[in-house]
């Protein structure tokens, strides 16, 4: 099992351009998350899917869009990426008792 | 998240204990979590207590658990300098679909 997986792991964009970061998971979990990780101030809920074909915002979901593609795909996609987005982001996916996370996705905005 | 809070920085000699607090206001916790993060890496997942437990030991780690002061710590026996790294305590509410994480307390082991 590869778990959690991520792509890219780093990315440079520029103020107003758009990109989706991927995610996908091999559990057969139903529940999935979109974290920012920025210092000092934990991690941050951005969105959340329950099952396939739900979605709700979480703690920060100004600026983001996501898309549950399959049980196994959970997107995270900025329109008009702000520098206010540099953050390291973080998909997981959850069983009953345990929350497994990928290895994070380095974003610049420049 | 407010409402998971940890100390910053920890700082221990190789081959100390190590003890990391966190305290967390919600009384209708069901699981308590401890993860590590080493730099650059994901968030890996160390151990989990249940509400109704005290105490759960893991080899070198020992969690205990005082629900009256609302108390979570992690105990790492013999410190190593692998064990450098940043340890989040996070909670799981009963009607919250997602855990809410602390901000991390960061461990420096001093060789």
């Amino acid at each position: 099992n590869a778990g959690v997986t991520q792509t890219p792991k780093f990315q440079v964009l520029k103020t107003g351009q758009s990109m989706t970061l991927q995610c996908a998971q091999d559990m057969n979990h139903n529940s999935m998350y979109w974290y920012r990780q920025d210092p000092g101030m934990g991690l941050r809920l951005i969105y959340y899917s329950a099952s396939e074909g739900t979605t709700d915002k979480g703690e920060v979901p100004n600026g983001y869009n996501v898309s549950r593609l399959n049980k196994r795909e959970f997107s995270l996609r900025l329109e008009s990426a702000a520098p206010s987005q540099t953050s390291v982001y973080f998909c997981a996916s959850r069983s009953p008792y345990e929350q497994y996370f990928g290895p994070g996705t380095r974003l610049t905005v420049t | 998240g407010e409402d998971v809070e940890q100390s910053l920085f920890l700082s221990v000699r190789e081959g100390d204990s190590s003890v990391i607090n966190c305290t967390y206001t919600d009384s209708s916790s069901t699981y308590l979590y401890w993860y590590k993060q080493e730099p650059g890496a994901g968030l890996q997942l160390l151990t989990y207590i249940f509400s109704n437990m005290d105490m759960k030991q893991d080899q070198r780690l020992t969690v205990l658990l005082n629900k009256k002061d609302k108390h979570l710590s992690l105990r790492i026996a013999d410190t190593q300098t692998g064990d450098s790294a940043i340890y989040f305590c996070a909670e799981s509410i009963t009607g919250r679909r997602a855990l809410t994480f602390g901000s991390g307390t960061r461990l420096q082991v001093q060789p």
